[in-house]
């Protein structure tokens, strides 16, 4: 297992076009989340899924974003009619399970700019 | 909500000196996880935290969880330029899956 990976890595597109970045954790971990860094900060959450159950949605996600996780296992996040603000580095991580004594595992991102 | 601020914002340290990151919460932490980003990369996970008066190290970097459980600090030993980059707390609340970060601390590493 190579850990978490993230299609594609960069992402460029112009303004008010859709976009569509997957992700798929690593094996077995039923725990998906997706986060969005912009510069200079730190990444903030968007969404989780348990399995293809989603399970919590940032305010964050508004009605342009979509997620989702069909078969519990790969996800898919959507950003439809894209805007300058979207531009960010979208994050997934995975876990088994996330408690005190267990971490997420990162992919290495989509770095998406509108143009 | 919950809000973790760390500081320094940035740092640059001379190789070979020693520095500590900090991070404190605005509430009691449940856990407390350490990641490492290089730029334009993911995050690599560090350590975690979860019991007040916890000490943890690996390699050159030692973390702690202060007694009250509401700050942490990152201690690195004799600074390598393998060190630079941005080191992020992330809290989770307990019965809450989501981890909230902090705006993290850049370090760079001269020679």
């Amino acid at each position: 297992d190579t850990g978490v990976s993230q299609d594609p890595r960069h992402k460029i597109t112009k303004r008010g076009q859709n976009v569509t970045f997957r992700c798929d954790p690593i094996s077995e971990h039923n725990r998906l989340y997706w986060y969005r860094q912009t510069l200079g900060q730190g990444p903030e959450f968007l969404t989780y899924f348990q399995n293809e159950a989603q399970l919590e949605k940032s305010r964050l996600l508004s009605d342009r974003f979509s997620a989702e996780r069909p078969k519990g296992s790969f996800s898919t996040l959507e950003i439809q009619r894209t805007e300058q603000g979207d531009s960010a580095m979208y994050l997934c991580a995975s876990s088994p399970f996330l408690q005190v004594n267990t971490e997420a595992f990162f992919g290495q991102g989509t770095r998406l700019t509108v143009v | 909500s919950q809000e973790l601020e760390q500081s320094p914002q940035s740092l640059i340290v001379q190789e070979g000196k020693n520095l500590t990151i900090n991070c404190t919460s605005s509430k009691t932490l449940y856990g407390l996880y350490w990641y490492k980003q290089k730029y334009g990369e993911g995050l690599i996970f560090l350590m975690m935290l979860q019991k007040g008066g916890e000490e943890k190290s690996h390699e050159k970097i030692t973390a702690k969880l202060d007694e009250k459980k509401q700050q942490s600090s990152l201690h690195i030993t004799a600074s390598q330029p393998s060190h630079a980059g941005i080191y992020l707390c992330g809290a989770a609340q307990f019965g809450n899956e989501k981890l909230t970060f902090g705006t993290g601390t850049r370090l760079t590493i001269i020679p």
